[in-house]
């Protein structure tokens, strides 16, 4: 069965600093990957997509970035952190053939 | 663009009460629509789904219509807990490898 991992669950960091989070997808092959942020109280906002490895579509521009290194590995990374960038951030995949996602369980990113 | 809405929150409710939370979408094409449901603290979970008119999804005794000439897909369920409490999120994938787009999400209060 697949399933996928996000880490880490819980994150406090001071402004400035760089960030990394990490998700992998087990048990399938060339899955679509995509990183969401949900601000405290509000809705999903696409961050970045990717179909394959190396390729990146970039929904909102910032101080965030992405990549995928490998074929079941998406990275999300910040080289210095902004109040603004906390909230809780989410990793998903999906088949190329299927309409759904499924959900990594979060990460919960404060900057201080 | 596709786009969806869904009622504002929250929504407080006595268990054992009727709930509706309401969706409608604007899509080009003939998109598959889904609700998500979130716990506190979790990532999102897939709750159910519909990929073409008049379908009807059903989980843990929720259901929702995909209902074309409304383009509305509304959540309900007859008789909720307090274990339902959660943001609902309505949600629809339109062709090929596009990101699914999410309304704001509905924050449901099941009070004992």
């Amino acid at each position: 069965s697949q399933t996928i991992h996000q880490w880490p669950a819980t994150l406090v960091q001071p402004v400035g600093s760089p960030l990394s989070l990490e998700c992998t997808v087990e048990g399938t092959s060339n899955p679509n990957l995509y990183w969401y942020r949900q601000a405290a109280g509000r809705g999903l906002q696409l961050l970045f997509y990717s179909v394959g490895i190396g390729q990146i579509s970039s929904e909102v521009p910032q101080n965030l970035s992405a990549s995928r290194p490998q074929d079941r590995q998406f990275i999300l990374s910040s080289k210095k952190l902004l109040l603004s960038d906390s909230g809780f951030y989410l990793c998903a995949w999906r088949r190329p053939v299927e309409v759904g996602y499924t959900f990594g369980s979060g990460t919960r990113l404060t900057v201080v | 663009g596709d786009s969806v809405t869904q009622m504002e929150g929250p929504v407080t409710l006595s268990e054992e009460a009727f709930l509706t939370i309401n969706c409608t979408y604007t899509a080009t094409g003939y998109p598959s629509l889904f609700w998500y449901v979130q716990y506190p603290g979790e990532g999102l979970q897939l709750l159910l789904k519909a990929t073409k008119a008049d379908d009807k999804g059903s989980n843990k005794g929720f259901e929702a219509t995909y209902r074309k000439e409304t383009t509305s897909f509304h959540l309900e369920k007859g008789s909720v807990q307090v274990s339902d409490s959660a943001v609902y999120f309505c949600a629809l994938s339109d062709i090929g490898n596009t990101p699914l787009v999410f309304g704001k999400g509905t924050r449901l209060s099941v009070i004992a």
